[in-house]
């Protein structure tokens, strides 16, 4: 069964650093998603993609986060200088359309540490 | 501002018994409610949908109920098993726009021999 996977499943780095978080969502979707985990919070949406362009963002997605496809396979969420708030696990989604069976499909997620 | 509700943190039921999961939600503008499974290290899980047209939906051991007017849904799991624990979470979303989840904070889900 195709899946969502993400890599690394674990990304420690230093606060004011850049990282970059990957993804490769299942191959014939068509919309993309990261959200984000903060530990004992709920899950909370950070951005949506379509077309090669950004769809929705949140309040969250701020001008420290970026996404591109940059390959047609990879889908990348980067954070260019990291603060301790930023720990949290990333999640992608992919989804094949927007009918409305047509559910989103996440991956293992990244857990991002921000020291 | 919690637009999806879960009010029990956690659930503890015995195995072959029913497990009774609740979320309550108050934005009216979702007219889609979904069901997700999580354990450990791993990402959620699609479980089970409901539209906001129907008031039931069942798929084998889980059922989904709809109560539009009360915006109120509930997972049932009918006998529930070892395997089923896990935090599940409620989401919703609206018809328009791109289908961008809004997630309630989820129910750990122990389900005892």
């Amino acid at each position: 069964e195709p899946e969502v996977t993400q890599t690394p499943s674990h990304q420690v780095t230093q606060m004011g650093q850049e990282v970059i978080l990957r993804c490769v969502p299942i191959s014939n979707h068509l919309y993309f998603y990261w959200y984000r985990q903060i530990l004992g919070q709920k899950v909370e949406f950070l951005v949506s993609f379509y077309n090669n362009e950004i769809s929705e963002k949140s309040e969250i997605f701020d001008d420290q986060f970026s996404v591109e496809r940059p390959d047609g396979s990879n889908f990348t969420l980067k954070i260019r200088s990291t603060k301790l708030e930023d720990s949290a696990m990333y999640f992608c989604a992919s989804r094949l359309g927007l009918a409305g069976a047509d559910e989103q499909f996440f991956g293992p997620g990244t857990r991002l540490t921000v020291l | 501002d919690q637009q999806v509700k879960q009010n029990s943190p956690s659930l503890s039921v015995q195995e072959g018994r029913i497990s009774i999961l609740n979320c309550d939600y108050t934005n009216s503008m979702f007219d889609y409610f979904l069901w997700y499974k999580k354990y450990p290290a791993e990402g959620p899980t699609f479980l089970i949908s409901i539209s906001s047209i129907k008031d039931k939906n069942e798929d084998g051991r889980f059922t989904v109920f709809l109560n539009k007017s009360a915006k109120h849904l509930s997972l049932h799991i009918v006998p529930s098993q070892p395997g089923d624990s896990a935090v599940y979470f409620c989401a919703a979303r609206p018809s328009s726009g791109y289908s961008t989840l809004t997630f309630g904070k989820g129910t750990m889900l122990l389900v005892s021999p």
